[in-house]
């Protein structure tokens, strides 16, 4: 069965400290990585995605995202976070029959 | 120049009712979606236009009915509004299936 799996619901960080938010999939079919970003009362703003090529993506913001294929995961990470990385992040799977499948979320908060 | 824009932002009615949400972009792409998610953040899904041709439709009650009069709009109509319709509804475009833009989402409760 395809699905998308955020083990973290929340992950408080303290500034400038370095944070990683997990992102695991299940597919038989091959897959599209995504990540996006939503900020309090807003939409959904794509931070960054993996199609082909390097498995190492960097996105908007400072972060980047690893495509593991053997692992079946694309974590997110960013070496230093700021107050306004508070948001809340989806990890999100474009499977083959062209659905886009999101996680269920990490609330990221940042500690002053 | 808001690309994706949803009207309205807020939106308060009582079970039984029949309500319209809009959604408009102006970036020229050919494939718009609705979105819903729940209070836990989940977010599913719902259905899926292109060229004004319904593409995804999925397990949605026959309560929900969208309608895109064309490329650029489309709307979603909910009927007989239940309290579990309570949620955040977002509007989606794209031109290819690797990005797709959202609104800001509607906020619908129903009391």
């Amino acid at each position: 069965a395809q699905s998308v799996t955020q083990l973290d619901s929340q992950v408080p960080v303290f500034e400038e400290a370095p944070v990683e938010l997990r992102c695991n999939y299940s597919s038989s079919v091959s897959v599209y990585l995504f990540w996006y970003v939503q900020y309090p009362n807003q939409g959904l703003q794509l931070l960054l995605k993996y199609l082909s090529g390097s498995t190492l993506v960097k996105g908007i913001n400072g972060f980047e995202a690893e495509f593991n294929k053997s692992q079946t995961s694309f974590h997110l990470r960013k070496p230093s976070v700021h107050i306004s990385d508070t948001a809340e992040y989806f990890c999100a799977v474009l499977f083959g029959n062209e659905k886009l499948t999101f996680g269920t979320g990490t609330r990221l908060t940042i500690i002053p | 120049d808001t690309a994706v824009s949803q009207t309205p932002k807020y939106l308060v009615t009582q079970m039984g009712n029949d309500k319209s949400i809009k959604c408009e972009q102006n970036l020229g792409h050919d494939t718009m979606y609705w979105y819903k998610q729940d209070s836990k953040k989940f977010l599913k899904i719902m259905f899926s236009y292109n060229n004004k041709e319904l593409i995804i439709n999925e397990t949605v009650p026959n309560r929900f009915s969208p309608k895109s009069p064309d490329k650029a709009h489309l709307n979603l109509h909910i009927n007989s509004l239940e309290l579990g319709d309570s949620a955040v509804y977002f509007c989606a475009s794209s031109r290819s299936r690797y990005e797709q833009y959202f609104g800001p989402g509607t906020r619908l409760t129903v009391t």
